[in-house]
């Protein structure tokens, strides 16, 4: 069954660091994975999605990558600003074509 | 287009109350999913379609739950007899046919009281 772990749960820091989110997933076999913003009570914004082929994704101040052969993914955000304050969900894609997500990482980030 | 669109955005009802919830997809998507998320949990997928056809349910979807999309537009999920444990945000996103990205809607958030 495939699990997907976000770490760390919580982060909080001042604006302008660099900041990186970690998802890990227990079964390689993903078509994709996807990094998603949400924020409160609100629904799901796409970031970025990376196909099982590759290695990474970039848009603006924001990287993914993904090795698929650990597990592993990887947001990295540079130069924070408040307005990155959200939670910032993983998902893998799965051969039944269903999204497992993972529990989140809640960012602050003060000014 | 606007993207996905999800009515009503809120919906507070009384325990044994039926209700029912509208997604409508981006025009040119043929796959639909419906998700659930409880507060601080990630979405946990309930069932999708191809077109009108329902390809999967999650055992989380128990008998009290229907989903339809008839005619391969418009979908709808309907939960009767409702539970406190309903309680939680539903979620619809859609996609192309494919390993391509999905995109959420707002979500309707249920209150069961």
């Amino acid at each position: 069954k495939q699990e997907v772990t976000q770490i760390p749960a919580a982060l909080s820091v001042p604006e302008g660091e660099n900041l990186v989110l970690n998802c890990s997933f227990t079964d390689s076999a993903i078509y994709n994975l996807q990094w998603f913003r949400q924020d409160p009570g609100k629904g799901l914004t796409s970031l970025l999605l990376i196909q099982s082929s590759q290695r990474e994704q970039t848009s603006g101040r924001l990287n993914a990558s993904l090795d698929k052969s650990s597990g592993r993914s990887t947001l990295y955000i540079a130069a924070s600003q408040p307005g990155d304050s959200a939670t910032y969900l993983c998902a893998v894609k799965v051969g039944t074509d269903k999204l497992i997500f993972g529990t989140g990482t809640r960012l602050q980030v003060f000014p | 287009d606007t993207g996905v669109s999800q009515n009503p955005r809120h919906k507070i009802t009384k325990r044994g109350q039926n209700v029912t919830f509208r997604c409508d997809p981006i025009s040119e998507h043929n796959r639909l999913y419906w998700y659930r998320q409880t507060l601080g949990q990630g979405p946990e997928f309930l069932t999708y379609f191809q077109n009108e056809a329902q390809l999967e349910k999650s055992r989380l979807l128990s008998d009290r739950f229907s989903a339809e999309r008839p005619k391969g537009s418009f979908s709808t999920l309907e939960i009767q007899r409702t539970e406190q444990g309903d309680s939680a945000m539903y979620l619809c996103a859609s996609s192309l046919e494919g390993h391509l990205e999905a995109f959420f809607g707002q979500g309707t958030r249920l209150t069961v009281v």
